[in-house]
């Protein structure tokens, strides 16, 4: 069965310091990844998606960026961080089709 | 483009009382439906999914029905328990399911 993992689980972090998430999926070839970013009480916002090795797709212009590595692993990161990179960060992938998307567990960061 | 409006909440209801959230979308195409389920602390579950109109999703006593002449898909559940407070989202893709699309999530409170 496939699995998916993100972490750290939860972060604190000073403004400025870099960041590293990280995700790993199991189970699966070839499948899309997605990372999250959920601020407190509020929806989902997509940050990156990627269909494959080294190509990553951009959605909200900002402080963070991905990489893909390897099929299965998707990285979110930052060089300085700002207060306003704290919130709860959500991994997740899914082939074509069915297409539903299965989520990680999620890395909850505070930026201090 | 492609947008999910569903209630804000939270809604707070008492054990065995009726449930329904709203949920409606705005698409340019013809696009699979899905509501997400979220527990304190953890990533997002799916909970139901329905791809094309008329379609009913159901699973541990949910349901939801594409409705593509009102363009909603609004959950329902005849008798809540307290375990099913969590926060609901309802999504879409696109048809080639590289992009999903949120609402901003509706937080469910049962009282025992």
């Amino acid at each position: 069965s496939q699995t998916i993992h993100q972490w750290p689980a939860t972060l604190v972090q000073p403004v400025g310091s870099p960041l590293s998430l990280e995700c790993t999926v199991e189970g699966t070839s070839n499948p899309n990844l997605y990372w999250y970013r959920q601020a407190a009480g509020r929806g989902l916002q997509l940050l990156f998606y990627s269909v494959g090795i080294g190509q990553i797709s951009s959605e909200v212009p900002q402080n963070l960026s991905a990489s893909r590595p390897q099929d299965r692993q998707f990285i979110l990161s930052s060089k300085k961080l700002l207060l306003s990179d704290s919130g709860f960060y959500l991994c997740a992938w899914n082939r074509d089709p069915p297409g539903e998307l299965f989520f990680g567990e999620g890395s909850r960061l505070t930026v201090l | 483009g492609n947008s999910v409006t569903q209630m804000e909440g939270p809604v707070t209801l008492s054990e065995e009382a009726f449930l329904t959230i709203n949920c409606t979308y705005t698409a340019t195409g013809y696009p699979s439906l899905f509501w997400y389920v979220q527990y304190p602390g953890e990533g997002l579950q799916l909970l139901l999914k329905a791809t094309k109109a008329d379609d009913k999703g159901s699973n541990k006593g949910f349901e939801a029905t594409y409705r593509k002449e009102t363009t909603s898909f609004h959950l329902e559940k005849g008798s809540v328990q307290v375990s099913d407070s969590a926060v609901y989202f309802c999504a879409l893709s696109e048809y080639n399911f590289n992009k999903f699309y949120f609402g901003s999530g509706t937080k469910l409170n049962v009282k025992p």
